[in-house]
């Protein structure tokens, strides 16, 4: 299979921490990787693309400098909320591309900033 | 930019009984892929059954089968024998295929499918 793992599932911190997250394909290799965010009850919405080596590329209206990316490796990629304030809570998925054009997705990780 | 239209925003159905969630889509590219995903309560993303847009024949996986309507780009997804573990949100999603491997899927705000006993 192709097992992608997120950590941590959970977090709570506190306004004006940073937080980081994990995104790891386990068993494969995975040039380029995603970042999703899913408020409650609503969909998918693409923050960036994350390829290994290079500078992630974001969506339009997601604050680089807020949502930091770095794919350090082909199968792990982190994404690191700085300064983070109430309204950043929500839930972070990724997903990473195989050889092929699928993706597959984490777990997600909840994160509340209190 | 492409847009993905899904226009049940909850749906129920009985258990063993068939239920089809509409999708459509709206793009100028020729070449492209087309997903179901299913998303139950744990939140972790599923891939239901995808389709190759340069194929005519529609994808089925098991229970899962698609109406693909190429020229009126629709994409519905019917699911036969309903059970109660199919209760989940569905999201149908669109992927245009690029050179390179950074393809984008955009997703549609899902359809809150209930499977009742």
């Amino acid at each position: 299979g192709a097992v992608v793992s997120q950590h941590p599932s959970w977090v709570i911190c506190k306004s004006g921490t940073s937080v980081k997250i994990e995104c790891r394909s386990l068993d494969f290799q995975a040039t380029t990787m995603f970042w999703y965010r899913q408020f409650p009850k609503q969909s998918l919405m693409l923050m960036a693309t994350s390829n290994e080596g290079s500078k992630a590329t974001y969506e339009q209206g997601v604050e680089k400098d807020k949502f930091l990316i770095n794919h350090a490796s082909l199968t792990l990629s982190t994404l690191t909320v700085t300064s983070a304030h109430p309204e950043d809570s929500s839930f972070y998925i990724c997903s990473a591309r195989r050889d092929n054009y699928e993706q597959y997705f984490g777990p997600g990780t909840r994160l509340t900033v209190t | 930019a492409q847009t993905v239209t899904q226009s049940q925003p909850e749906m129920s159905v009985q258990e063993a009984e068939t239920v089809t969630l509409s999708c459509t889509y709206d793009t100028s590219e020729s070449n492209y892929y087309l997903f179901w995903y299913k998303q139950p309560p744990s939140r972790q993303m599923i891939l239901v059954i995808r389709q190759e847009a340069y194929k005519q024949q529609n994808a089925t996986e098991n229970r899962f089968s698609v109406n693909f309507q190429k020229a009126a780009k629709s994409f519905s997804l019917k699911i036969s024998d309903s059970q109660l573990g199919d209760t989940a949100m569905y999201f149908c999603a669109f992927m245009k295929l690029t050179q390179g491997g950074s393809e984008k899927l955009v997703f549609g705000k899902g359809t809150k499918l209930t499977v009742n006993p």
